[in-house]
């Protein structure tokens, strides 16, 4: 079993439309990173959270961290095709050993 | 800037031979890591370094060798390649900083892409 769940695994939306994607643990996360990644590329760092209640914002994408510090979600606002790719969460849920741990990742198409 | 570099970019290999991917990073990170990405599984740790001449066991270590001669290079190693470690290879780096020495993020390069028939 993944022990870091991200939902939905795919999605399609129409341009312009917002979304939300959601990457969830059992356990408690010390650092949550969100990345994105395009096909046959590597992974861009996009935010990355620790404290619970966190949220930040870069452009038209905002990550929250819950209170309890297991569960981030990913909200886009008025989606542009720019931002299709698949987006994945990682998260250390074993207090600071550098064990990273990532979700199976969201694919993203955006509809022109 | 080149950032965290990896080479070969694509390999084919036939089962049993032994090859070495190479990671270079130009931004002086104390801390480097070698993943996998399998369809459906997300990206899986394999080894990783918090320093020149150290290495550590990821979760998926079997099979893999690495070694950190230099700060700024991080070889990953299949000593007898296997139809199963067919996958996609990306190496990261991350700087230390303060107390805690992970939280920054891992910067990645653009992976290579192993086939083993």
């Amino acid at each position: 079993s993944q022990e870091l769940e991200q939902s939905p695994q795919s999605l399609i939306v129409q341009e312009g439309k917002n979304l939300t994607i959601n990457c969830t643990s059992s356990k408690t996360l010390y650092g949550l990173y969100w990345y994105k990644q395009k096909y046959g590329e590597g992974l861009i760092f996009l935010m990355m959270l620790q404290k619970g209640g966190e949220e930040k914002s870069h452009e038209k994408i905002t990550a929250k961290l819950d209170e309890k510090k297991q569960q981030s979600s990913l909200h886009i606002t008025a989606s542009q095709p720019s931002h299709a790719g698949i987006y994945l969460c990682g998260a250390d849920i074993s207090s600071n050993t550098g064990k990273l741990i990532f979700g199976q990742g969201t694919t993203l198409q955006v509809k022109p | 800037n080149a950032g965290v570099t990896q080479t070969p970019k694509f390999r084919v290999l036939k089962t049993g031979q032994s090859m070495t991917l190479l990671c270079a990073q130009d931004m002086n990170h104390e801390y480097m890591y070698w993943y996998r990405q399998d369809p459906g599984m997300g990206l899986r740790l394999i080894h990783y370094s918090v320093g020149e001449g150290t290495t550590a066991k990821g979760e998926v270590p079997d099979g893999y060798n690495v070694s950190r001669l230099k700060k700024q290079n991080f070889l990953l190693g299949l000593e007898s390649a296997a139809p199963s470690q067919t996958s996609v290879y990306f190496c990261a780096s991350s700087r230390r900083q303060g107390a805690n020495p992970f939280d920054q993020p891992q910067h990645f390069g653009d992976g290579t892409r192993l086939s083993i028939l």
